[in-house]
């Protein structure tokens, strides 16, 4: 069964700390992104990566950068947080091509105080 | 103009009704064209994908692509309280790399 997990499902962070948002997929996908969700604004990305060591800047990549040391694992990182990145994260693995099946983890809601 | 365009709702229907749910979408490029379901809190879950034109069944749901028209559409027969969710779609190019691009999901609710 396909699976992506992500390592907590609420967080609370005070504005200017490091934050560390992890995912794991266990399906051996070459892809993975991470999206942030916020009401009447939808589904946003903010980074992708292809392959291990590789990152590409999605839609709104200022105050994040990403990780991605394992195959497996693709990690979000929140330089200083901001209250104005309190909102859903939700990390997706893909197949390459396959851009019909990304998979998403439950997702993190982040409130940043 | 935003690529894809979704009806927020909410949508409210009593059981047993069909329902319509609607995106259209500017990019003549995109290729393949899908629909999750998200409840709430949680992720989405895929839940229909057709490529380019045409109708896709799977059970009481049925993806239908007009390209010509730059509209797709998903119908839930029957519809049960369990169907109330956010239903997000999304589309992509097949030469646009490796994101999707989605809708701002619809908000269905399915009364007793």
């Amino acid at each position: 069964d396909v699976k992506v997990t992500q390592s907590s499902r609420y967080l609370v962070k005070r504005t200017g700390e490091k934050v560390f948002l992890e995912c794991v997929q266990d399906m051996d996908h070459e892809n993975m992104f991470w999206y942030r969700q916020d009401p009447g604004l939808g589904l946003r990305l903010i980074y992708f990566s292809y392959d291990v060591k590789m990152k590409e800047k999605g839609d709104i990549p200022e105050g994040y950068s990403v990780s991605r040391e394992k195959k497996e694992r693709f990690s979000l990182i929140l330089e200083s947080a901001s209250t104005n990145q309190t909102s859903m994260y939700l990390c997706a693995s893909a197949y390459p091509g396959g851009q019909e099946t990304q998979y998403f983890g439950p997702g993190t809601r982040l409130l940043v105080l | 103009q935003k690529e894809v365009e979704q009806d927020p709702g909410p949508l409210s229907v009593p059981e047993g009704a069909i329902v319509s749910l609607n995106c259209t979408y500017s990019n003549s490029a995109f290729q393949y064209f899908m629909w999750y379901r998200q409840y709430s809190r949680k992720g989405p879950e895929l839940l229909m994908y057709t490529y380019s034109s045409g109708n896709k069944e799977d059970g009481r749901f049925t993806a239908q692509v007009d390209k010509s028209s730059k509209y797709i559409s998903l119908f839930i027969r029957d519809s049960q309280p369990s169907d109330s969710a956010t239903y997000l779609c999304a589309m992509s190019a097949s030469s646009s790399g490796y994101a999707l691009n989605f809708g701002k999901g619809t908000s269905l609710l399915v009364t007793p």
